[in-house]
């Protein structure tokens, strides 16, 4: 049983465009909430996080909007570029980020000029 | 100590042997863990440590894997018997843990790749 679904599985976005990605979680126990972004090769790395207190947290161009009652919350790239062209993984936690990260399947997004 | 290190980043083997794979963490990280990724994956959990003490493993971890830390330093992950199913890539990722609404995340290193032919 998967605990955290992650969608769409691919996305292609205009350079300048807005990139969403949308999670949604089971286990109402979970507290932490960080999406992580991966290059070819390379280890994912943290974007941004987000606890279950608050409904939006933005960091530059990165958003999360978290929605409690719905389980589920999404990533919004703003003025997307090229470079954000990376595999996104949306993840969730117990007690605070304490316990180990179950993660989505991915988002491959492309941008293109 | 600029990241996670893990070595070797690739390793080819023959189905039935062993293999193993280290991972050096950040210094001040007490905490460490494994996971495996496939191709079109998210990461998936395997096995994670608090300075020596390994306090969970998952289903995904048969016998056939087993994980150590000594002196809560640098951790070692051996697969015996290797298996095409355990094609993958391996990761492990260190943080220091979170104290109260602080929590700096995971920093995962570049993985080690494994084929089994």
């Amino acid at each position: 049983q998967q605990q955290v679904k992650q969608s769409p599985q691919s996305l292609i976005v205009q350079k300048g465009g807005i990139s969403i990605i949308n999670c949604a979680y089971e286990n109402t126990a979970f507290d932490y909430f960080p999406w992580y972004q991966q290059f070819p090769g390379k280890g994912p790395a943290l974007l941004i996080a987000i606890r279950p207190d608050v409904s939006e947290k933005k960091e530059g161009r990165f958003t999360i909007s978290f929605n409690k009652s719905a389980k589920q919350f999404s990533l919004h790239i703003m003025d997307s570029q090229p470079g954000d062209s990376a595999t996104y993984f949306c993840a969730a936690s117990l007690n605070s980020g304490n316990t180990p990260l179950v993660f989505g399947k991915g988002t491959r997004l492309s941008v293109i000029a | 100590d600029t990241g996670v290190s893990q070595n070797p980043r690739h390793k080819i083997t023959k189905r039935g042997q062993n293999v193993t794979f280290r991972c050096d963490p950040i210094s001040e990280h007490n905490r460490l863990y494994w996971y495996r990724q496939t191709l079109g994956q998210g990461p998936e959990f395997l096995t994670y440590f608090q300075n020596e003490a390994q306090l969970e493993k998952s289903r995904l971890l048969s016998d056939r894997f087993s994980a150590e830390r000594p002196k809560g330093s640098f951790s070692t992950l051996e697969i015996q018997r290797t298996e095409q199913g355990d094609s993958a890539m391996y990761l492990c990722a260190s943080s220091l843990g979170s104290t109260g609404y602080l929590n700096y995340g995971y920093t995962f290193g570049s993985g080690t790749r494994l084929t089994v032919v």
